[in-house]
């Protein structure tokens, strides 16, 4: 059984620094590319960071740049996004997600999901 | 970027009713090398992450009930439920993976009338 397990959300203050973990499991990691998705609190859907099979090709959404660094340990199985210099605004539920098998990357459907991480930035 | 759009914000339908939600593309989603639609719809229950339900904006997924539907083309698109059960009160979501950044329609609520 595939599953993806999201790990080191927590409250931190703003200008502060989280690394959000997912552990995978039930699949050959290497094989898919991986994404962060993220849903602040009672809002819709925000993808974050994309990052490739081998981890050389990345993207991240706008706000995110400069700021976030996705990564990858295949030898691991996890996944990691480095977040600095948070924002009150990148408070939300963080969620890895695995390309679908079929998708051409940087573009596709995710799926299957983990049931995220809560990242809260405040004072 | 790509903006979606869906409609409505929330609806609310009968049991063993129609539901339709539509989701407009602000560009074609439409790839003209493989004439193919670049759109996925997702399901979200409360509590849950969301679950891919529809790629390719008619390819229903493996176990997804056949009242689950996608039609549409281009920048227009609509997911139907033929026959709404209690199981299916859930936000929905459209995505485009025609071009990065991958983005999301806003959601769309559907509760039971």
């Amino acid at each position: 059984e595939v599953q993806l397990v999201e790990s080191g959300g927590g409250l931190v203050q703003p200008g502060g620094s989280l690394r959000l973990s997912c552990a995978a499991s039930g699949f050959t990691f290497s094989n898919y590319a991986m994404t962060w998705v993220r849903q602040a609190p009672g809002k819709g859907l925000e993808w974050v960071s994309s990052i490739s099979i081998i981890g050389t090709g990345t993207y991240y959404t706008d706000s995110a740049k400069g700021r976030f660094t996705i990564s990858r340990d295949n030898s691991k199985d996890t996944l990691y996004l480095q977040m600095n210099s948070l924002r009150v605004e990148d408070t939300a539920v963080y969620y890895c997600a695995i390309y679908g098998s079929g998708s051409f990357y940087p573009g596709g459907w995710f799926d299957p999901w983990g049931q995220g991480t809560l990242v809260t930035v405040s004072s | 970027d790509i903006v979606m759009t869906q409609s409505p914000d929330s609806l609310a339908v009968s049991l063993g009713e129609r539901a339709a939600i539509n989701c407009k593309s602000s560009q074609s989603v439409l790839y003209s090398s493989d004439n193919k639609n670049y759109l996925a719809w997702y399901q979200q229950k409360p509590g849950q992450p969301p679950k891919l339900i529809i790629k390719w904006a008619s390819t229903r997924e493996s176990g997804v009930p056949d009242r689950f539907s996608g039609s549409g083309s281009g920048t227009d698109f609509t997911l139907t439920i033929s026959s709404l059960q209690a199981e299916d009160v859930a936000v929905y979501y459209c995505q485009q993976y025609y071009s990065a950044p991958i983005t999301f329609g806003q959601g769309t609520r559907l509760e039971i009338k």
